[in-house]
């Protein structure tokens, strides 16, 4: 079975520096990953996704995650980290088969001033 | 554009009561799934469907049922509902499969058992 491993269920970011979210992934096929981001009191919301086109990823909000093989990772990360990027953040998987995602535990974000 | 919808958006049973949660979109899309999310568990799908009048168990099904008359609405019920069952629910759906389709997610019905 798939499983998704998301690193720190909190992150605790300055404005302006890095964001970094960890994800690694257990797949015995070549997976299909996915980066989603819940606001408060909202659905979540697709971020990027990967495919098995470019190992870069560029999502919305100029947030891009990278694609690593031999790491089984996917961690999302933004130059530069704004207010507004307090959310939580869920990795998710499937398999190129199926039709159903397994997410992680989510990694909750706080950008301090 | 309504996307998806929840209704209702809060409920509070006592254990042993049932309730039916109604996900609507107007998306046309074949796929929908019923998730639900508590604390450091992420999401966890429940049951889906991949087409009007079909539905599949997920991951966590035990204690639910859903149905899909009509392609457009998803319904999850609770036939005795449990505190374990506290949790805020989730529909989505998906014009493709979700590997390669993007969900899209309702904004949560959050329902507490007693």
């Amino acid at each position: 079975a798939q499983s998704v491993t998301q690193l720190g269920s909190h992150v605790s970011v300055s404005e302006g520096a890095l964001v970094l979210l960890r994800c690694n992934y257990s797949s015995s096929v070549p997976p299909y990953l996915f980066w989603y981001v819940q606001y408060p009191n909202q659905g979540l919301q697709l971020l990027l996704k990967y495919t098995s086109a470019a190992t870069l990823v560029k999502g919305i909000n100029g947030f891009e995650a990278e694609f690593k093989k031999s790491e089984t990772s996917f961690h999302l990360t933004k130059p530069s980290a704004h207010m507004s990027d307090a959310a939580e953040y869920f990795c998710a998987v499937s398999k190129a088969a199926g039709n159903k995602l397994t997410f992680g535990g989510g990694t909750r974000v706080l950008v301090k001033p | 554009n309504a996307g998806v919808t929840q209704t209702p958006k809060f409920r509070v049973l006592k254990t042993g009561q049932s309730m039916t949660l109604l996900c609507a979109q107007d998306m046309n899309h074949e796929y929908m799934y019923w998730y639900r999310q508590d604390p450091g568990m992420g999401l966890r799908l429940i049951h889906y469907s991949v087409g009007e009048g079909t539905t599949a168990k997920g991951e966590v099904p035990d204690g639910y049922n859903v149905s899909r008359l009509k392609k457009q609405n998803f319904l999850l019920g609770l036939e005795s509902a449990a505190p374990s069952q506290t949790s805020v629910y989730f529909c989505a759906s998906s014009y493709l499969a979700g590997n390669t389709g993007e969900l899209f997610f309702g904004e949560g019905s959050r329902l507490t058992v007693l």
